[in-house]
């Protein structure tokens, strides 16, 4: 079955790191983007950063950079998401999704987004001191 | 951070229309196609709609969408109790550099 599965709850205390992982199969590894959402209680979804696996580098938005380090393990066809330096305001759930169109679709191996047709459960991630 | 403008509420007793407008500028909604997500509480978001007015398969066709200038809506003809969820646009922004969503509608049938 197709589908992205993520890594379990995490509590963790303020200035802490938490990295949250997302494993896929070989043909969604190797063929699509996979970005990274999140959704803190009662909000909306904001997009925190993505990655094309077999092309890289990853591409971040611009108010998580410095603190946010998404990368792709091959041999475990997992894309995993760490956050540092950790606030009460990071406590969220965080949902890994992949891209619609695969990266055959786009003209080169430039970042792209069309859609998302496949997410993660979600991980919930509570800062907490 | 910045959101694509939406309604906050929409609400149509069954049977009926429900319209969700999501509202953006040239450098997203203008210049790149929208797609459209239901998320029921405590559950991933689902993709209702891609490239603005395509449904993928297992969609009813009841949902719709369209896009003109720098605005997108969905439409959901014939209200179901299990439409009552919120719904999310989506769209690529330049500046960004990334997919950028709406703040969400949320959707109740009365």
């Amino acid at each position: 079955q197709v589908q992205l599965v993520q890594s379990g709850a995490e509590v963790k205390k303020p200035g802490s790191s938490v990295r949250v992982s997302c494993k896929a199969s070989g043909d969604t590894f190797n063929k699509y983007a996979i970005n990274w959402m999140r959704q803190a209680p009662g909000q909306g979804l904001e997009w925190m950063g993505g990655i094309i696996p077999i092309f890289g580098p990853p591409n971040y938005a611009l108010r998580f950079q410095g603190r946010v380090t998404i990368s792709a393990d091959a041999s475990t066809n997992t894309v995993f998401m760490e956050l540092s330096s950790l606030n009460f305001e990071d406590t969220a759930l965080y949902y890994c999704a992949r891209d619609r169109t695969t990266v055959y679709s786009h003209d080169n191996s430039a970042f792209y987004f069309e859609s998302f047709d496949m997410w993660g459960q979600g991980t919930k991630v509570t800062v907490s001191s | 951070q910045s959101f694509l403008t939406q309604s906050p509420t929409a609400s149509g007793t069954p049977g009926q229309w429900a319209t969700i407008s999501c509202s953006g500028t040239h450098s997203n909604i203008g210049s790149h196609p929208v797609s459209w997500y239901q998320q029921v509480p405590g559950t991933a978001p689902k993709l209702l709609i891609y490239g603005s007015f395509h449904r993928p398969s297992g969609v009813p066709d009841r949902f719709s969408g369209s896009k003109s200038g720098t605005s997108a809506s969905l439409a959901i003809r014939g209200l179901q109790s299990d439409d009552e969820a919120h719904y999310y646009c989506a769209t690529w922004d330049d500046g960004l550099g990334g997919p950028m969503f709406g703040g969400g509608t949320n959707v109740t049938v009365l």
